[in-house]
């Protein structure tokens, strides 16, 4: 089956600091991938879509200077995020979608997660 | 905008069925999906049914769709402590889009 994959699964940074995660798809071409936030307790939130080669797509009130994404490949998408806070502390987990294969099944392949703990 | 609702929280004994409860409000949800969650990791996509299907019966799990109603079900059939996990529901528009999550059921299976 698919395979998505994200590194770090665990980080820790200081305030003020910048950390990047990444995502890759490692048996499949994914030309879209997306990002999702978990707080505790709590369900997923898309943050954003993004398409292999464009721009990254942001849902409403996802601050695109502080969450970089960066889909330049196409197993290969990454979310940096800028300049971060206790408050980003969270669980953030990727998914991708094979692009092009003509399936009725067409389903998005979800990362193990990477716990973002900002001190 | 879409709102996908369920409930947070189903204990049941081992062996037993759990029947998970979700309901949503998009009409134009073609594709619904059942998802599960370890402590810890990430989502493992359990089944899927599509809008224009009533039933799916996947080995233990069977989803009934109830479109009029817009009410989503996963019933597990002899529920092992193994099933012990939080239970996504979630639609999307169209295969692979972007999904709205259901906040989530916790399931805790009892020996």
């Amino acid at each position: 089956g698919a395979v998505v994959s994200q590194h770090p699964s665990r980080v820790i940074c200081k305030s003020g600091t910048s950390v990047k995660i990444e995502c890759r798809s490692l048996d499949f071409q994914a030309t879209t991938m997306f990002w999702y936030r978990q707080f505790p307790k709590q369900s997923l939130m898309l943050m954003a879509t993004s398409n292999e080669g464009s721009k990254a797509t942001y849902e409403q009130g996802v601050e695109k200077d502080k969450f970089l994404i960066n889909h330049a490949s196409l197993t290969l998408s990454t979310l940096t995020v800028t300049s971060a806070h206790p408050e980003d502390s969270s669980f953030y987990i990727c998914s991708a979608r094979e692009g092009f294969r003509h399936d009725s099944r067409y389903e998005q392949y979800f990362g193990p997660g990477t716990r973002l703990t900002v001190t | 905008g879409e709102d996908v609702e369920q409930s947070l929280f189903l204990s049941v004994r081992e062996g037993d069925s759990s029947v998970i409860n979700c309901t949503y409000t998009d009409s134009s949800s073609t594709y619904l999906y059942w998802y599960k969650q370890e402590p810890g990791a990430g989502l493992q996509l359990l089944t899927y049914i599509f809008s224009n299907m009533d039933m799916k019966q996947d080995q233990r799990l069977t989803v009934l769709l109830n479109k009029k109603d817009k009410h989503l079900s996963l019933r597990i059939a002899d529920t092992q402590t193994g099933d012990s996990a939080i239970y996504f529901c979630a639609e999307g528009a169209n295969a692979g889009n972007m999904l709205t999550f259901g906040g989530g059921t916790r399931l805790m299976v009892k020996p």
